[in-house]
Order: C-alpha cells, then structure tokens, then sequence
C-alpha cells in the first residue's frame, strides 16, 4: 500500500513556541491530504483538508491562524501549531488520499505527539 | 446531522469470533470504511464497502446494508494481536470521512 510518513514523531515544546508538523506521501502523488487531531482515548477530530496549491479548508472551531497549513507540493503537506499552549497537547496525524486509487481511502502517517509544557 | 455510532467496547476469548457494529447517518453516502487503531499508534486501513453485501479478506469480514445505514465487522480466529480500537467511517456526498468514536477490542486468553 501508499505510504506516509510524518516528521518528527514526538517533540515536548515551551508554551508559546511554534511547532512544525511535516507528512509527506513517499510513493504516490497526493492532491488532498487531511490533519486530525486525536487526544486520549476520543477519535479521530479532522482538523482541516488540505488542497495541493489552494488553501486549507478548515473544519469549524479550528483557528486558521493558530493552525497554518501549507500544501505546496503534491507529496508535501505542514502543519505548523503557532504559540502552542498545553492544551495543544495533542496525537496529531496527518492522511493522504491517492487521486489514482479506484478506492477514495486515506493513507494515514504515523502519527506525531506533541507536548506542550 | 451526520452520525456515527458504533460501541465503545468490546471482549472476546483468543479464537472466537467478535462482530462489531456500525450504524451511520449522512449527507450521501459514497462508502464504508473500517480502520484497525493500536494503541498510541495511526489507524490502519482495514476494509471499504461501497454495495451491498459482504467483502471477504482473510479473517476479517465487512458487511453493508446501504438501506439500513448500517455495516459490521466481522473477525475470525481471534489473536491476541487484534487487541485494538476498531473505526467505522462513512464517506459522505463531499467525500470526507466522518469517524465513529472507535471500538476498543479486548481479547482474552
């Protein structure tokens, strides 16, 4: 199957830092990719979906400002968490989907923990 | 609105066979996933309906009644190792997942 993966895998920052998240689709092109938030024991919150080129739809009460997405590329997506809180604390994982797969399935990354102290 | 609802929790013996239950509600429907969840880890594609019926893979099983809004999935020969949250997704008429709160699995010796 089409593989992801997620850069870095866990990072503890100091509240008030800037933390940036990379997916990257290694063996296919990706013209959306989605980020979730998932925090214990909940499932999977989609955070926004991410268009090649255009901007970031974001899912409501999800701060676009707070939360900066860049799709520049097709195999390239970032997530960068601006003046993380604790409360940002979060499993965050990012999915692509394969536009030449017959099946509309996402392919998830691995997965980076965040932790803000 | 838009809903999925599967169980929180289920428990069955190393072996057995453990059917886990999804029902959905949504605006268009354009198919259903199952994903496998470890622990601390990023789910993993399990399965995709999108007609009626039943999709055989190996010791796991999906099934979909577009009419009822309804799916399950069906493990067989149960191993430790499927020890794991089970996500029901539907796919609506924009094409985005919407998640069920997951199943968490228990298997017992």
């Amino acid at each position: 199957g089409a593989v992801v993966s997620q850069h870095p895998s866990w990072v503890i920052c100091k509240s008030g830092t800037s933390v940036k998240i990379e997916c990257r689709s290694l063996d296919f092109q990706a013209t959306t990719m989605f980020w979730y938030r998932q925090f214990p024991k909940q499932s999977l919150m989609l955070m926004a979906t991410s268009n090649e080129g255009s901007k970031a739809t974001y899912e409501q009460g999800v701060e676009k400002d707070k939360f900066l997405i860049n799709h520049a590329s097709l195999t390239l997506s970032t997530l960068t968490v601006t003046s993380a809180h604790p409360e940002d604390s979060s499993f965050y994982i990012c999915s692509a989907r394969d536009g030449d797969s017959e099946v509309d399935e996402q392919f998830f990354g691995p997965g980076t923990r965040l932790t803000v102290l | 609105g838009q809903n999925i609802d599967q169980p929180t929790e289920m428990t069955a013996t190393e072996g057995a066979i453990v059917q886990i239950n999804c029902t959905y509600q949504t605006s268009g429907f354009n198919g259903l996933f199952w994903y496998q969840q470890h622990a601390g880890e990023a789910p993993t594609f399990l399965s995709y309906n999108v007609l009626d019926g039943l999709e055989e893979k190996g010791r796991f099983s999906s099934f979909l009644s577009r009419s009822k809004g309804y799916s399950y999935l069906l493990l067989k020969e149960l191993q430790m190792k499927d020890s794991a949250s089970y996500l029901c997704a539907a796919m609506d008429s924009n094409y985005q997942l919407i998640w069920g709160a997951g199943t968490k699995l228990i298997i017992k010796p």
